[in-house]
């Protein structure tokens, strides 16, 4: 089965620059990587995610990055400001078609970022 | 739309004790699941559905039991709760047809003593 591993575990950071967190996984068949962003006490929320056509994808100051070829993908936040400190969790499947493939979940990387 | 929702929020059980998390969703997804968070290993799956009447394991099922007699509807049934389960629980669901885009539940924080 799919297997995720997230580094670091944590990170601390100078408020304005960047954060990248990088993910590998072991299953060339999975197809789509999200990231979820997790505030203390609060539920996962879907920030960005990429698909396996697509080497790179931007929404503002979050894009991530996908290499097929070595299995791992990256998430990186630049210009980084105290509201993005949160743990992010990378996550890996495969759909195909009308199929749902259960999420497998990177185990977090906590971000602080000091202003 | 309410999204996903979760109840109770909070529960304290002493070990033993039997209790069901109820989780429900208004959008009409057919895929549904159940997730622990444990401190340090992220999201771990318990169950999943795809559909009323269809139910399967996850990576870590043992303790757990679900049933989907709707599609809004996927309760989690702890049958002898025991310390190892103090987690916190969370639920979610997606559409099959836009697989992908998962939506969580706000989370039930369960501690056996």
């Amino acid at each position: 089965g799919e297997n995720v591993e997230q580094h670091p575990s944590t990170l601390s950071v100078q408020e304005g620059d960047s954060a990248v967190i990088k993910c590998t996984y072991s299953d060339s068949a999975s197809n789509y990587f999200p990231w979820y962003k997790q505030e203390l006490g609060k539920r996962p929320q879907l920030i960005i995610d990429i698909r396996s056509n697509v080497g790179e994808k931007k929404d503002q100051r979050i894009a991530v990055t996908l290499n097929k070829t070595a299995k791992h993908f990256s998430l990186h936040i630049t210009e980084t400001q105290p509201e993005d400190s949160a743990v992010y969790f990378c996550a890996a499947t495969r759909n195909y078609g009308g199929s749902q493939g259960n999420l497998i979940f990177g185990k977090g990387t906590k971000l602080s970022v000091k202003p | 739309n309410a999204g996903v929702t979760q109840t109770p929020k909070f529960q304290v059980l002493k070990t033993g004790q039997s209790m069901t998390l109820q989780c429900a969703q208004d959008m009409n997804h057919e895929y549904m699941s159940w997730y622990r968070q444990d401190p340090g290993m992220g999201l771990r799956l318990i169950h999943y559905s795809v559909g009323a009447g269809i139910t399967d394991q996850g990576e870590v099922p043992n303790g757990y039991n679900v049933s989907r007699s709707t599609t809004e509807d996927f309760p989690l049934r702890l049958l002898s709760a025991a310390p190892s389960q103090t987690s916190v629980y969370f639920c979610a669901s997606s559409d099959l047809g836009i697989p992908e885009t998962q939506y969580f539940g706000p989370g039930t924080r369960l501690l056996v003593l």
